[in-house]
């Protein structure tokens, strides 16, 4: 099955670029998400990409893939303190009948 | 609006009963699916229906239980045989199995 791995802690000054990022087993992954979540609250789709795509742009949020390394990141721009969060990537197997296979988070503080 | 809610959102039980969560979704979404997170971890897949009537385990079934006799609602019990089941449940829905999930604001169990 699919392993997802992120790191757990990020910090960042306000105004500065975040990267988070994830490594995932799988190749045949055909959806990669990033989702967010806040405080005490469920998931929020932030974004995702499509396994046949190398980057995709949405306003702050800027998602790379890279299929050979399997390695996939998400950079806010001007990172802002109610972006602090916890950030999840999660990937989609074709090979599985099922569903998300989800990393276990990287929490982000942004800094004043 | 369209959305998921779960209800209720801090849930308290004691030690020995039964108690279940509920989950609704009016996205007209056919499949739906029930995740534990503990702190400092990812999602883990408790329970997912494609369709109503129907019903799959995830990884971690043991010690739930669910129903899907309608279309919108998805709700899972908690027994008592779940040996820790304090933790933070979410719902999600999608249109299909392998479709973007979109998650519920989550309910938070506590055994007293």
């Amino acid at each position: 099955g699919e392993d997802v791995e992120q790191s757990l802690f990020l910090s960042v000054r306000e105004g500065d670029s975040s990267v988070i990022n994830c490594t995932y087993t799988d190749s045949s992954s055909t959806y990669l998400y990033w989702y967010k979540q806040e405080p005490g609250a469920g998931l929020q789709l932030l974004t995702y990409i499509f396994s046949n795509m190398d980057m995709k742009q949405d306003q702050r949020l800027t998602v790379l893939l890279n299929k050979k390394d399997k390695h996939l990141s998400l950079r806010i721009a001007d990172t802002q303190t109610g972006d602090s969060a916890i950030y999840f990537c999660a990937g989609t197997n074709v090979g599985s009948a099922r569903q998300l296979t989800f990393g276990s988070g990287t929490q982000l503080t942004v800094l004043p | 609006d369209g959305g998921i809610t779960q209800s209720p959102k801090y849930l308290f039980r004691k030690e020995g009963q039964n108690v279940t969560l509920s989950c609704e979704q009016n996205l007209n979404h056919d499949a739906m699916y029930w995740y534990r997170q503990d702190p400092g971890q990812g999602l883990r897949l408790i329970y997912y229906s494609q369709i109503v009537n129907d019903f799959q385990k995830g990884d971690i079934a043991e010690g739930y239980s669910v129903s899907r006799e309608k279309k919108e609602s998805f709700p899972l019990t908690v027994t008592s045989a779940q040996k820790n089941p304090t933790a933070f449940y979410l719902c999600a829905s999608s249109a299909g199995l392998r479709d973007t999930q979109y998650f519920g604001p989550g309910t938070r169990l506590t055994v007293l």
